[in-house]
């Protein structure tokens, strides 16, 4: 069983739709990272946090250290929200990144 | 500009070349990484480096290897690349000041064939 989860996989919405991912971690975490990559490959930051609630434009992120779970919403989705989002976890006390293998999502218009 | 590059972009070669992915950034961070990621696969790291004389494996260190130059500057080979080694390549860095939670930063990738 791997360390991170994501789920679901694979994600097709309707533009306009309220969307979120969700990500489970067994380990010991100091911070969790939301990242994104573009269908071109690249990857960026969307947040970093390590308890409560970040928001940023349509994006959310939430997080509860007790159960060990992240869910990232998007708000009123667009199709230029299309990628991949993936959860990635700092383990406790070092410096390593756990990642999980990613969500695919699509926007239809 | 962006703050961590990577060269190549894409490369294709063939089996048994001598490969380097170079990164540079200007971030200013101490520590940088290299990773590989495989379709339905999470980011691998191959190897990592907290500063230009400390440089450490990776969970999949075979068949590669690093050199960080500077501190801007850290290199990624392949001795003799194999079809196997077919995958995107990232490097990242991140800082180790309080509260930076080591967010790392990605450069954009290296699209590596092996044929």
């Amino acid at each position: 069983k791997n360390e991170v989860e994501q789920s679901p996989q694979n994600l097709t919405a309707q533009e306009g739709e309220f969307i979120t991912i969700n990500c489970s971690y067994s380990v010991g975490i100091s911070a969790l990272h939301w990242l994104q990559q573009h269908p071109g490959g690249g990857i960026v930051s969307l947040f970093m946090l390590s308890s409560g609630k970040k928001k940023h434009g349509r994006l959310i992120a939430t997080i509860n250290i007790q159960e060990k779970h992240s869910s990232l919403h998007i708000t009123a989705s667009h199709p230029r929200d299309s990628a991949v989002y993936i959860c990635a976890v700092r383990s406790s006390g070092t410096y390593k990144y756990i990642f999980g293998t990613g969500t695919r999502l699509k926007v239809l218009a | 500009d962006a703050d961590v590059t990577q060269t190549p972009r894409n490369r294709i070669t063939k089996t048994g070349k001598r490969i380097m992915l170079e990164c540079s950034q200007t971030k200013g961070h101490d520590r940088m990484y290299w990773y590989r990621q495989d379709p339905g696969l999470g980011l691998r790291l191959i190897y990592y480096s907290f500063d230009v004389k400390d440089i450490n494996k990776g969970e999949i260190s075979d068949g590669y290897s690093v050199s960080r130059q500077a501190q801007a500057k850290f290199s990624l080979s392949l001795e003799s690349a194999i079809p196997n080694q077919t995958a995107l390549y990232f490097c990242a860095t991140s800082d180790v000041g309080r509260g930076s939670y080591n967010e790392q930063f990605f450069g954009p990738g290296t699209r590596l064939t092996v044929l």
